[in-house]
């Protein structure tokens, strides 16, 4: 069965870091691409970073682009986001997602794990 | 990285049929016959119901159903039901970013 568990989410203050994790399991991790996309409290999906399946190409959305980090490590299965410069509007329910081999579409997704950015 | 357009809200009675519109541009879903539909009820994950325009998941009903004509992607639910009422979320592949989404419909079953 594929998994996928986020964590890391945090009640942080304006201008902090985050670092935010996914474990995935019950699939070949290393062979495929990975996103990560948000949603923030009452609104709609925003997709925001993507990173290929080895790690050498990453694309992020504009709101994110120079703060934030994609990363991963295949050996262990984990897909990660560096967050910095963190600001109110990065408020939001962050999910990490499987995109279905050699397709175009998300077959997966973790049920989020929560970052709330607060003084 | 404006997002596709869906209509805020969509309503129909059990048992009736509804489309949601998803509007992009020439550069995603008008150019590739990558969009795709989740569904999303409250405070669980997002769920893929549609995936290249038309085509349903393993375990998704049949009332489900995609076209595309130009640039709009629709999502049709035929035969409505009260388990239906969700928001639903449409994506597109897009080649600077990869990924674009729509600000989501909320269906509500009367």
């Amino acid at each position: 069965e594929v998994q996928l568990v986020e964590s890391g989410g945090a009640v942080v203050q304006p201008g902090g870091s985050l670092r935010l994790s996914c474990e995935a399991s019950g699939f070949n991790f290393a062979d495929l691409n990975m996103h990560w996309v948000r949603q923030a409290p009452g609104k709609g999906l925003e997709w925001i970073s993507y990173t290929n399946w080895n790690g050498e190409l990453k694309y992020y959305a504009d709101s994110v682009r120079g703060r934030f980090t994609v990363s991963r490590d295949n050996s262990k299965s984990f897909l990660f986001l560096q967050m910095e410069s963190l600001a109110k509007e990065d408020t939001a329910l962050y999910f990490c997602v499987k995109e279905k081999a050699a397709s175009n579409y998300f077959d997966a997704w973790g049920q989020g794990t929560q970052v709330t950015v607060s003084s | 990285q404006s997002a596709l357009t869906q209509p805020a809200s969509v309503s129909g009675s059990p048992g009736q049929s509804i489309t949601i519109s998803c509007t992009g541009t020439t550069s995603d879903v008008g150019r590739y016959n990558y969009v795709s539909w989740y569904q999303q009820h409250p405070g669980k994950a997002p769920k893929l119901i549609l995936y290249d325009v038309s085509s349903r998941p393993s375990g998704i009903s049949k009332r489900f159903s995609g076209s595309k004509s130009g640039n709009t992607a629709s999502l049709t639910i035929s035969g409505l039901q009260a388990e239906d009422e969700a928001a639903y979320f449409c994506s597109s592949f897009r080649p600077d970013t990869t990924r674009v989404f729509g600000g989501g419909t909320k269906v509500t079953v009367l």
